[in-house]
């Protein structure tokens, strides 16, 4: 099956750092997702994104999927950003897989 | 709109017990996701339905999970029996179509003693 993953597994920052988070997968996809999991558990929908450039506020997500991949820009971090960052593929078959994510701790 | 709703959000059990978790989707939502989460597993699919029709349960981990949908407003996750493995959080999720975005309730956290 599809594989995917995901750079890198951890990530630190000072506040206001920029970062870029980065998902690899190994097969054509239909669609791709990026969520932000926070320290509570809540699993929050941060862009629907199969191809191309999206952006909403501080963050933006860029997927070019000839080369399969995708990548997650975050600017001017804040503390609330901390948290685990997933990435999530459909391939068509309509089987959501997620990536093991990367965990993003932002010093204040 | 409310969001997507579980019950319960925390469940203790004993092992061999009966546990069921309920989900209510967002309201025109089509598409119905169950998912586990572990640490050692992470985030896994296991049942999706559309149209309250079971489409793909090969994520299922064996046969004492059953998953159920009798209308566009609620579904069900079942374990019989329960076992200490079966420990995890269990995260219900609605779209209004497959590959869309999905729109994930709080989970329930599981503990099987």
């Amino acid at each position: 099956g599809i594989q995917v993953e995901q750079s890198p597994p951890d990530l630190i920052l000072q506040e206001g750092a920029n970062s870029t988070l980065r998902c690899n997968f190994s097969d054509s996809v239909n669609n791709l997702q990026w969520f932000h999991q926070n320290p509570w558990g809540q699993l929050i929908n941060l862009f629907y994104i199969p191809s191309g450039t999206k952006q909403n506020g501080r963050l933006s997500a860029t997927t070019v999927a000839t080369e399969r991949y995708s990548l997650l820009y975050i600017s001017s971090s804040q503390t609330t950003d901390s948290g685990v960052y997933f990435c999530a593929v459909d391939t068509g078959g309509f089987k959501t897989i997620f990536g093991a994510g990367t965990r993003l701790f932002v010093k204040a | 709109d409310a969001g997507v709703i579980q019950s319960p959000r925390h469940e203790v059990t004993e092992m061999g017990q009966e546990v069921t978790l309920r989900c209510k989707p967002i309201s025109g939502h089509d598409y119905l996701f169950w998912y586990r989460q572990t640490m050692m597993r992470g985030l896994e699919l296991l049942i999706y339905f559309n149209n309250n029709v079971p489409i793909d349960d090969s994520g299922m981990p064996e046969d004492r999970f059953s998953a159920k949908m009798p209308n566009a407003s609620f579904s069900t996750l079942k374990i019989q029996p329960s076992e200490p493995r079966d420990s995890a959080v269990y995260f219900c999720a609605s779209s209004l179509s497959t590959g869309k975005t999905q729109y994930f309730g709080p989970g329930t956290r599981l503990l099987v003693l």
